[in-house]
């Protein structure tokens, strides 16, 4: 079975922080994707990954970046954290072409 | 646009009722649909999904999809829920670069 792993489950930081949340997938899936998921609004894309050191701007890159430096690790940086940024961060990875996406269990980011 | 409309935000059924989640999409190919599930404090995990052949899909947990293509949807359904059911369902469209989710259909199962 894939198994994407994210870094933590739950995470509490202060605003204007430098904030990592890291994702790991065992696959050698080429995809790579970020998400933040709020009540009402489903799932909005922030970037995601075609391949190692490749990266696109999802639907709300705003406030965020991204870096993929190896196949397995795709890490989003909050720049300087906001409480806006207050949020469920999911992780998910697939091959590409007609397959579906794999995600972690998530991240629930806390911004003080 | 492609989009992706799951136009019941609650649904609430009775354990051993039918169930059938709704899902309609606009997209300009011919498109991969998904649906997923979600419980409380996890990921997102894959029920099925449709690529191509036969309309009709089963999934895990004993859930199937079908696709009619003329009414551009993707329904779930599920013939008797399980208490364990209760979560949320999102409906999603793609293609060979990104996937389009719904906002999700939260699914309450009475005793």
């Amino acid at each position: 079975d894939v198994k994407v792993t994210q870094s933590s489950r739950y995470l509490v930081k202060r605003t204007g922080e430098k904030v990592f949340l890291e994702c790991v997938q065992d696959m050698d899936h080429e995809n790579m994707f970020w998400y933040r998921q709020d009540p009402g609004l489903g799932l909005r894309l922030i970037y995601f990954s075609y391949d190692v050191k490749m990266k696109e701007k999802g639907d709300i890159p705003e406030g965020y970046s991204v870096s993929r430096e190896k196949k397995e690790r795709f890490s989003l940086i909050l720049e300087s954290a906001s409480t806006n940024q207050t949020s469920m961060y999911l992780c998910a990875s697939r091959t590409p072409g007609a397959q579906p996406q794999h995600f972690g269990d998530g991240t629930r980011l806390s911004i003080l | 646009a492609q989009s992706v409309t799951q136009p019941d935000i609650h649904i609430t059924v009775s354990e051993g009722a039918s169930l059938e989640l709704r899902c309609n999409y606009s997209y300009g190919a011919t498109p991969y649909l998904f649906w997923y599930v979600q419980s409380p404090g996890q990921g997102l995990q894959l029920l099925l999904k449709y690529f191509s052949g036969d309309t009709l899909v089963q999934g895990i947990k004993g859930f199937e999809a079908e696709f009619k293509r003329s009414q551009s949807s993707f329904n779930l359904r599920k013939p008797s829920v399980h208490w364990s059911d209760a979560a949320e369902y999102f409906c999603a469209v793609g293609g060979d670069d990104k996937i389009i989710f719904g906002k999700g259909t939260r699914l309450h199962i009475l005793p």
